[in-house]
């Protein structure tokens, strides 16, 4: 049972544009939700994380907009640029003091000039 | 500072042989998890350990052991390998088990 949806599977976008990835959960035991980036060959780099007590989290380019009745949250890379291409994984983890993270299937990010 | 490391980066192993991949967490940190990511898919969680303890496992078959050394420091062992078990292995590891959990570059395993 996938217990975090992803889409799209692969996006391009040109470069200055925003790029936008989508996750939906079904559990809601869920309490934390992080993006990860992972480079061919690298493992996942955290990239920006969010709680269910707020809606939006900013840094930098990225943002995450997150929607607790909708079970859904979104990750916007704004200004996007050519080394932003990589994998793109949103995780959700249940507070429980285990830190098991239930990945999505990732998105494929291509940034063209 | 050093990140996580994992040892070694490549590995190519036998069906049905056994093989054992190593991860030395962030210094400070106690919980070290294991994951598998089959190539095109994300991380599958296998198991997490905190202060030597199992904390968490996975939906992973018997053949897939781990445990935690003093030093903080973990391995994973997979005995009779499959071709299925031919994957990229993760390292995470965190402070405390559910605060931000950082990875290493991993252990690309081929099974043949």
């Amino acid at each position: 049972q996938q217990q975090v949806k992803q889409s799209p599977q692969s996006l391009i976008v040109q470069k200055g544009g925003i790029s936008i990835i989508n996750c939906a959960y079904e559990n809601t035991a869920f309490d934390y939700f992080p993006w990860y980036q992972q480079f061919p060959g690298k493992g996942p780099a955290l990239l920006i994380a969010i709680r269910p007590d707020v809606s939006e989290k900013k840094e930098g380019r990225f943002t995450i907009s997150f929607n607790k009745s909708a079970k859904q949250f979104s990750l916007h890379i704004m200004d996007s640029q050519p080394g932003d291409s990589a994998t793109y994984f949103c995780a959700a983890r249940e507070d429980f003091g285990n830190e098991k993270l239930t990945f999505g299937t990732g998105t494929r990010l291509t940034i063209i000039p | 500072d050093a990140g996580v490391t994992q040892s070694p980066t490549h590995l190519i192993k036998t069906r049905g042989q056994h093989v054992t991949l190593r991860c030395s967490p962030i210094s400070g940190h106690k919980s070290v998890s294991w994951y598998q990511q089959v190539l095109g898919q994300g991380p599958q969680f296998i198991f997490q350990y905190y202060e030597k303890e199992e904390r968490g496992r996975g939906n992973f078959p018997d053949r897939f052991s781990a445990r935690q050394f003093p030093n903080y420091s973990s391995e994973l062992n997979v005995n009779a390998l499959l071709l299925g078990d031919s994957a990229l292995y993760l390292c995470a590891s965190s402070v405390t088990g559910n605060t931000e959990a950082f990875f290493g570059q991993g252990t690309r395993l081929t099974v043949v």
